[in-house]
C-alpha cells in the first residue's frame, strides 16, 4: 500500500535550537518527494523537492535529505526561529496516477521563545 | 500578484443546503485542484482539472462537483451539504499536472455543516 508517514506528530523546541523531522514512504516506484510548510490558517507552501538521485538539498536554514534505499527523508531546521512554527508536510506522487499526490499528515512544530 | 484567492474565508452552512466555494488564480496555470484537510489526515484530493474545459475525480469526489469554464476560475459546489463535509477546503494550481510540479495554494475556506 502506498503510504507516507511522518514523525513526530508534534514537536516543541526552544528558539535557536535545531530539530529534525522524519518522513517514511512506502511508494514504489519512487520519483520525487516534496516538503511543504503550512502556517496556521494558511495554505501549504513548497520548501524543497528531492528527486530520486538527490541525497541532500538546502534552502536557507532548512536541509532536506533523502535515502531512496530506506525510503526515508528528513527535514532538518537549524537555529530555529519563532516563524518556523508551522506544520511540515511530506508529499510523494502516487505511482499509479498521473495527477494524484500522497500527502503525509504533517508534523506540527512549535518554537517557544 | 494575488496568486490564488478563495471565497468565502469561512462559512457555516445548514445540512441540506447547497454552496459554492470560489477559487480564482492569476498565474495562468493550466492545472487546478480542490483538496480538503481534516485534523490528523493528509490533504485529500476532491477534484482536479488539467486545463480549462476538463475536470476529473480525485480521491474523495462524492457530494462535490466542479467546473472549469476558463483558465482562472475553478468553483467547487456542494449540492446538498452533510456534516461530514465539515472541513477546511484548499484550492491549488500548478503549471501542469506533471507530478514534480509545485502546487500553489490559496488561503483556504473553513466550512462547518450543521
Amino acid at each position: 500500500k502506498n503510504q507516507v508517514e511522518q514523525s513526530p506528530q508534534s514537536l516543541i523546541i526552544l528558539e535557536g535550537k535545531n530539530c529534525t523531522l522524519q518522513c517514511n514512504y512506502t511508494v514504489s516506484p519512487f520519483s520525487n518527494l516534496r516538503w511543504y510548510k503550512q502556517d496556521t490558517g494558511r495554505g501549504p507552501v513548497s520548501l524543497t523537492i528531492m528527486t530520486f538521485s538527490e541525497n541532500t538539498k538546502s534552502n536557507g536554514r532548512y536541509t532536506a535529505t533523502l535515502d531512496a534505499d530506506t525510503k526515508q527523508s528528513s527535514l532538518h531546521i537549524t537555529a530555529s526561529q519563532l516563524s518556523d512554527s508551522a506544520s511540515y508536510i511530506c508529499v510523494v506522487p502516487r505511482p499509479d496516477s498521473n495527477y494524484q499526490l500522497i500527502w503525509g499528515a504533517g508534523t506540527k512544530l512549535i518554537i517557544k521563545p | 500578484t494575488a496568486g490564488i484567492t478563495q471565497a468565502p474565508t469561512s462559512q457555516i452552512l445548514a445540512a441540506g443546503r447547497s454552496m459554492t466555494l470560489r477559487c480564482t488564480q492569476d498565474m495562468r496555470h493550466n492545472a487546478m485542484y480542490w483538496y480538503r484537510q481534516d485534523l490528523g489526515l493528509g490533504l485529500r484530493l476532491i477534484h482536479y482539472s488539467n486545463t480549462a474545459g476538463t475536470t476529473g475525480k480525485g480521491e474523495v469526489p462524492d457530494g462535490y462537483s466542479v467546473s472549469r469554464a476558463n483558465t482562472d476560475d475553478f468553483p467547487l459546489t456542494l449540492a446538498s451539504a452533510v456534516p461530514s463535509q465539515t472541513s477546511v477546503y484548499f484550492c491549488a494550481s500548478s503549471v501542469g499536472t506533471r507530478l514534480f510540479n509545485e502546487q500553489f495554494f490559496g488561503p483556504g475556506t473553513r466550512l462547518t455543516v450543521l
